[in-house]
């Protein structure tokens, strides 16, 4: 069964360095969603991609944060300048279309 | 975006059947129902969806009256590992913007 793939599991980072976490959505899917999840609470969505440009995002994806698809499979989320409170799990997600998005395993985000 | 509520927890027994009931009163005539399950340390996973009666895969069925103002997710003779997160989404899946909110969620909790 195809799944969307993070990597890396865990990234530990310090306070004001960038990060990338990437993924490798579905191979036949069109739409790429970044969402959240800080420890103890509820998944928050950061961002949504189609055609090569970003559709929607949230209050959260300020501009600290940016999203690329730099080639055919991969689907990136960049931090520039980390900071405590970015700490979270950050799960990628992929659709064909309307109806059931696809998460990933996720990737934990420690910044220290 | 229609606001759910629906119960912070749950418990059940093995082979029991567990129905989790989520309010949604001022639900959009473009809405549909969807319900994800989260396990600790994972992404969201697609259970189910639907906009009105009922809808049944392998897996659940979902309930959902004719005013659709709730909807009643039901997981028959649950087991242990069905110990998750579960979560009750309503939104419009017909925009370009498919980003899913996600609630608080219920805990559900199978006991031996």
């Amino acid at each position: 069964e195809p799944e969307v793939t993070q990597t890396p599991s865990h990234q530990v980072t310090q306070m004001g360095q960038e990060v990338i976490l990437r993924c490798v959505p579905i191979s036949n899917h069109l739409y790429f969603y970044w969402y959240r999840q800080i420890l103890g609470q509820k998944v928050e969505f950061l961002v949504s991609f189609y055609n090569n440009e970003i559709s929607e995002k949230s209050e959260i994806f300020d501009d600290q944060f940016s999203v690329e698809r730099p080639d055919g499979s991969n689907f990136t989320l960049k931090i520039r300048s980390t900071k405590l409170e970015d700490s979270a799990m950050y799960f990628c997600a992929s659709s064909a279309g309307i109806g059931e998005q696809f998460f990933g395993p996720g990737t934990r985000l420690t910044v220290l | 975006l229609a606001k759910t509520t629906q119960p912070i927890s749950m418990d059940s027994y093995e082979g029991q059947e567990v129905n989790i009931t989520c309010s949604h009163n001022n639900i959009a005539t473009n809405d549909y129902i969807t319900w994800y399950q989260q396990f600790p340390s994972q992404g969201p996973r697609f259970i189910i969806q639907g906009y009105k009666t009922k809808v049944t895969n392998e897996v659940a069925s979902l309930f959902i009256p004719a005013d659709r103002k709730s909807s009643t997710l039901s997981l028959p003779r649950v087991s242990l590992s069905d110990t998750a997160v579960y979560y009750c989404l309503v939104g419009d899946l017909s925009g370009s913007a498919r980003q899913l909110t996600f609630g608080s969620g219920t805990q559900l909790t199978v006991l031996p």
